[in-house]
């Protein structure tokens, strides 16, 4: 019954390794996301993806890179993990009708801490 | 994006009213401020959205001056739970390419004390 999911929720690995976080959402929304935050609690956004286009890529080095098999699920696979890259990192979707009652309002999912030695 | 800038930390007893206010002086025309809730352990639940006066509803109410360069969010008679840190969020109005488009202030780390 999760709404946005994210697995692992946990990951340890050594500099250099190549991991990938996935997620998924059931909410039938058509635009997902990814969101750092760091050991300070600022949360930035990565990218993000409506209906399966890439909308929003910040400064976000090319070893970061998502895929979006379809609008419910956008994994996040990452290169030559680097200790800068501990982090939890959040998946998140939302609805882009324009109807005025449409917040866009964000459903994140419970974060996946990621610790790079 | 406009920026915005929140204290950094609050402490509160059970019972009180909490008032956080978000400056972002550099809000565009078609900006909105939300703010999000965020419990340890947990992803960023959405609490509130307005574009100017007063919004109310279930959790808290946010007041939006008329010139729109801050915002408060006013929780009602806080409990231990409402520990947590609050985001303000200014940014285009929801849908399609504006997605993302809306930048998460540094957040304020509310204490809400027995």
């Amino acid at each position: 019954d999760t709404a946005v999911s994210q697995t692992p929720k946990y990951l340890v690995t050594q500099m250099g390794n190549d991991k990938s976080i996935k997620c998924e959402q059931n909410l039938g929304h058509d635009t997902m996301y990814w969101y750092k935050q760091d050991s300070k609690k600022f949360l930035k956004i990565m990218f993000s993806y409506n209906n399966k286009e890439l909308i929003i890529n910040e400064t976000v080095p090319n070893r970061f890179s998502p895929k979006s098999p379809d609008k419910a699920h956008l994994n996040l696979h990452i290169n030559s993990l680097e200790l800068g890259d501990s982090a939890v990192y959040f998946c998140a979707s939302s609805q882009s009708s324009n109807r005025v009652q449409n917040t866009g309002e964000l459903f994140f999912g419970e974060g996946s801490r990621l610790t790079v030695l | 994006l406009a920026k915005t800038t929140q204290p950094i930390s609050m402490d509160s007893y059970e019972g009180q009213e909490v008032n956080i206010t978000c400056s972002h002086n550099n809000i565009a025309t078609n900006d909105y401020i939300t703010w999000y809730q965020q419990f340890p352990s947990q992803g960023p639940r959405f609490i509130i959205q307005g574009y100017k006066t007063k919004v109310t509803n279930e959790v808290a109410s946010l007041f939006i001056p008329a010139d729109r360069k801050s915002s408060t969010l006013s929780l009602p008679r806080v409990s231990l739970s409402d520990t947590a840190v609050y985001y303000c969020l200014v940014g285009p109005a929801p849908g399609g390419t504006n997605a993302g488009k809306s930048t998460f202030g540094d957040g304020t780390t509310l204490t809400v004390k027995p």
